[in-house]
């Protein structure tokens, strides 16, 4: 069982809808992470919240907005959303990295499965 | 700067047959590794890291890796391979000083009965 959980599991919207996806650990951990999963590609890493700040915002289009309202929770508020944002988006989280705890492993949640019609 | 090749995008093995993921790796520093499982419609599970210890690395499920630095390569390796290790695994290395992951564009195991 995971503990770092996502809803929905699958999500259908069409361009001019307004989503929000949801995350939530249950691991302690104090850093929390969005990526972007497409076919054939690497993933992405989309945004990055350590101790509930944002700390990485990798070129992300507006029509993605991020919330962290605490440590064990993440958001993604989707809105006016493009057919190539259709994707599997995967929250993550760490132990926090700010006193220079790098190389902490990532866990992540099952994912929320994105087609934007 | 850090980088990540998996050397294979398809492997396919008999079931008891053992298993062999290659992964090479560049990276200016002692770098952090790890190998990771995603099964269909789900996230990716940590299998095991590599952060300077033991250059041989257990894992779940009987996996294991070693770290080269002369080969600049941490190949996942399990002796001997059961249906349900059929999955996409990723090799991803951590930029040094950073929480940043470098991933590798997978390989996708198929295990034979």
């Amino acid at each position: 069982e995971t503990g770092v959980t996502q809803t929905p599991r699958h999500l259908v919207m069409g361009m001019t809808n307004k989503k929000s996806l949801k995350c939530e650990q249950h691991l302690g951990h104090n850093a929390m992470y969005w990526y972007k999963q497409s076919a054939k590609k690497p993933l992405e890493l989309m945004f990055v919240y350590s101790l509930e700040e944002r700390v990485e915002n990798n070129s992300v289009p507006s029509r993605f907005s991020p919330e962290c309202p605490n440590s064990s929770h993440l958001f993604l508020h989707l809105h006016t959303l493009q057919p190539e944002d259709s994707a599997l988006y995967l929250c993550a989280s760490s132990q926090d990295f700010v006193q220079g705890r790098f190389n902490q492993p990532q866990h992540f949640g099952d994912g929320t499965r994105l087609s934007i019609l | 700067a850090q980088s990540v090749t998996q050397l294979d995008s398809h492997v396919s093995v008999s079931e008891g047959t053992p298993v062999l993921l290659r992964c090479n790796y560049s990276s200016s520093y002692s770098p952090s590794l790890f190998w990771y499982v995603q099964h269909p419609n789900k996230g990716l599970q940590l299998l095991l890291k590599y952060t300077s210890a033991a250059t041989l690395v257990k894992g779940i499920n009987g996996f294991e890796a070693e770290f080269k630095k002369s080969e600049t390569s941490f190949h996942l390796t399990k002796p001997s391979a059961h249906m349900s290790d059929a999955a996409e695994y990723f090799c991803v290395v951590s930029v040094s000083g950073t929480y940043k992951y470098i991933f590798g564009t997978g390989t996708r195991l198929k295990v034979l009965a």
